[in-house]
């Protein structure tokens, strides 16, 4: 079974500060990769996926992903964070269970964004 | 708006009651699925309808719940004789069959407090 591990419970940076979030996933073939971000009290939203291909990913929000297939990683970055983007950001892997994605997810790695 | 729309978005209930939740999914998506977010965790999968069939349950789900998608369109998820550990949040996400790749939409969720 595939699973996901976000080793970052907490992280706090400065505004204007690069960031970058790691991920590290167990799978026994090619990966299907997301990452997704949940502001307090809402639902996930889809920043980026990889399934194949380049494994630099562009997402929203000026936010980029690279797939390590050596390291069995996919670590999110953003080159300058803003404090809109504090939230709770969920790396997740997807299998092919009877014919469709089975999405399973980290436990999250909260931001936090100070002044 | 025509994104995946849950009701009630917050039910407070007393334990041993039963609660049923109500998802919306995007009307093109034939895929459908029901996560549970606890406090400091990711979600975790608890079924999966592909139209009106529901094809994979997660050990989870333990017989006091049950869900349904009749003509393939809405969903409900119904807890019944409510446990102070079903409080959760509950998140619905939905996604088209032949492009499921791209990524999970969700709802905001149904916040679930059994007191």
């Amino acid at each position: 079974a595939q699973s996901v591990t976000q080793p970052d419970i907490h992280i706090t940076v400065s505004e204007g500060a690069s960031l970058e979030l790691r991920c590290n996933y167990s799978y026994g073939a090619t990966p299907y990769l997301f990452w997704y971000v949940q502001s307090p009290g809402q639902g996930l939203q889809l920043l980026l996926k990889y399934f194949s291909g380049d494994t630099l990913v562009q997402g929203i929000k000026g936010f980029e992903a690279e797939f390590k297939r050596s390291q069995s990683s996919f670590n999110l970055r953003k080159p300058s964070v803003h404090w809109s983007d504090a939230a709770e950001y969920f790396c997740a892997v997807g299998a092919r269970s009877g014919g469709y994605q089975k999405v399973t997810f980290g436990i999250g790695t909260k931001l936090q964004v100070i002044p | 708006d025509t994104g995946v729309s849950q009701n009630p978005r917050h039910k407070i209930t007393k334990r041993g009651q039963n609660v049923t939740f109500r998802c919306d999914p995007i009307s093109e998506h034939n895929r459908l699925y029901w996560y549970r977010q606890t406090l400091g965790q990711g979600p975790e999968f608890l079924t999966y309808f592909q139209n009106e069939a529901q094809l994979e349950k997660s050990r989870l789900l333990s017989d006091r719940f049950s869900a349904e998608r009749p003509k393939g369109s809405f969903s409900t998820l119904e807890i019944q004789r409510t446990e102070q550990g079903d409080s959760a949040m509950y998140l619905c996400a939905s996604s088209l069959g032949n492009r499921s790749t791209y990524g999970y939409t969700f709802g905001s969720g149904t916040r679930l407090t059994v007191v």
